[in-house]
């Protein structure tokens, strides 16, 4: 059964930092390209950032690009998010979800891992 | 970069009704690049459909997708109580940005 975990959400001030981790498992993580999407309370899914099997191909939604950095570990079977300068609009539920196989859409999602950012 | 506009934010039905969702895109897409996904209170969203049209692995046949060019449907033939729920379709092309329209709240009248 495929299972992906989100952990490292919180409480943080704006301009600070926050890692996301997603620890996966029932696949094998290395073959796949996998995904950060977020959602506000309440709001629609938005995409953050792609990371392909081989950390080669990398994508950020504009509203990112520049503070966030996605990566991976293989070994670890884990896909983290390092998020700087944080602001309050970066306030969601951060979900990791699989690539399904090669195209571009998700065929597993993680519950997610709530960050608020508030001072 | 393309816009999905889903209409409207809700729609109010009873069990057993059949239900027609709407997806539409700000310019012609590939069907081949159009998902949907359910999505549950307090739950990750779920893959219904890929490719416009393809059920995903467990999705019972009563969820069916269909559309081209700019217009994509999601149709439910006899609504169970476990599918009131949210509704997103998302285009994902060739390659990235990958976008979704903004949900269409499946309600019990």
């Amino acid at each position: 059964e495929v299972q992906l975990v989100e952990s490292g959400g919180g409480l943080v001030q704006p301009g600070r930092s926050l890692r996301l981790s997603c620890a996966a498992s029932g696949f094998m993580f290395g073959e796949y390209g996998m995904y950060w999407v977020r959602q506000a309370p309440g709001k629609g899914l938005e995409w953050v950032s792609y990371l392909s099997w081989n950390s080669v191909n990398i994508g950020y939604a504009d509203s990112v690009k520049g503070r966030f950095t996605i990566s991976r570990d293989n070994a670890k079977n884990s896909l983290y998010l390092q998020m700087n300068s944080l602001r309050t609009e970066d306030t969601a539920f951060y979900h990791c979800a699989k690539r399904a196989g090669s195209d571009y859409y998700f065929d597993y999602w993680g519950q997610g891992t709530l960050v608020t950012v508030s001072s | 970069e393309i816009v999905l506009t889903q209409s409207p934010g809700t729609l109010s039905f009873s069990p057993g009704e059949r239900a027609t969702l709407s997806c539409r895109a700000s310019q012609s897409v590939s069907s081949t690049y159009l998902a949907w996904y359910q999505q549950k209170p307090g739950q990750a969203p779920r893959l219904l459909i890929y490719g416009a049209s393809n059920r995903a692995t467990g999705i019972p046949d009563r969820f069916s997708g269909s559309g081209s060019g700019a217009d994509f449907t999601l149709t439910i033939s006899r609504l169970e109580p476990e599918d009131f729920a949210v509704y997103y379709c998302q285009h994902y092309g060739s390659s990235l940005p990958i976008t979704f329209g903004q949900g269409t709240r499946l309600e019990i009248k």
